[in-house]
């Protein structure tokens, strides 16, 4: 069974500049969710994917985007970066089972915004 | 709105001492709560979950949490530390909009 992975690790972006972050999902799960943890906090809720549709969002602004591919993959795109962007960005994929379900995490990317 | 709220963000104990890690909840429904974990550079980890059904969920690693609907709690506790437990601790609960709401986080420390 394949966990979740993401890439990159890390990274280091200018504000203003544009990333992608990439995540592949847990063999059979079809759900992916992105989180923004800044360092000392716990995990904030950017967006859910199911079905390449988003399936709920957060309190994140217009310039954090994202996609699901058919095979369940997903991407957080993010814009006119600023520097409280600065955060562990964790993908998470699950099955949908309206939230009694187990969330499955990568290590996340790391990003630095200067 | 459902949050949780966790109460210490750091707690230090010894090794073979009593690990409690307290978290309060905030819902205006049944609530489904859940206990994650993070070791350094990495992901969460799921430790356990509390849905329906009986108050008092073991999960992995020796850790247990008991649902209190009276004291809005779902306290984290393991009866006797070990030195691997040493991590960030997450309680959370599952919001309206396909979301988990998590708390800030305790950091746990295990002396020798």
């Amino acid at each position: 069974e394949t966990g979740v992975t993401q890439s990159p690790t890390h990274l280091i972006k200018t504000r203003g500049q544009q990333v992608t972050l990439r995540c592949s999902s847990q063999s059979g799960h079809n759900t992916v969710s992105w989180y923004q943890q800044a360092l000392g906090q716990g995990p904030q809720f950017i967006f859910q994917y199911y079905r390449e549709e988003e399936n709920g969002r957060g309190n994140f602004p217009p310039r954090f985007s994202g996609l699901q591919f058919p095979n369940y993959s997903s991407e957080l795109n993010v814009n006119a970066l600023e520097l409280d962007d600065s955060a562990l960005y964790l993908c998470a994929s699950s099955l949908p089972t309206k939230n009694t379900g187990e969330l499955f995490f990568g290590e996340g990317s790391r990003l630095t915004v200067l | 709105a459902q949050s949780v709220t966790q109460l210490g963000s750091h707690v230090s104990v010894s090794e073979g001492a009593l690990v409690l890690l307290r978290c309060n909840y905030s819902s205006s429904v049944p609530p489904y709560l859940f206990w994650y974990v993070q070791y350094p550079n990495q992901g969460l980890q799921l430790l356990l979950k509390y849905t329906t059904g009986a108050t008092l969920v073991k999960g992995i690693n020796g850790f247990e949490a008991e649902f209190k609907k009276s004291e809005t709690s779902f306290h984290l506790t393991k009866p006797s530390a070990h030195m691997s437990d040493a991590a960030e601790y997450f309680c959370a609960v599952s919001g309206h909009n396909n979301d988990m709401r998590f708390g800030a986080g305790t950091r746990l420390t295990v002396k020798p």
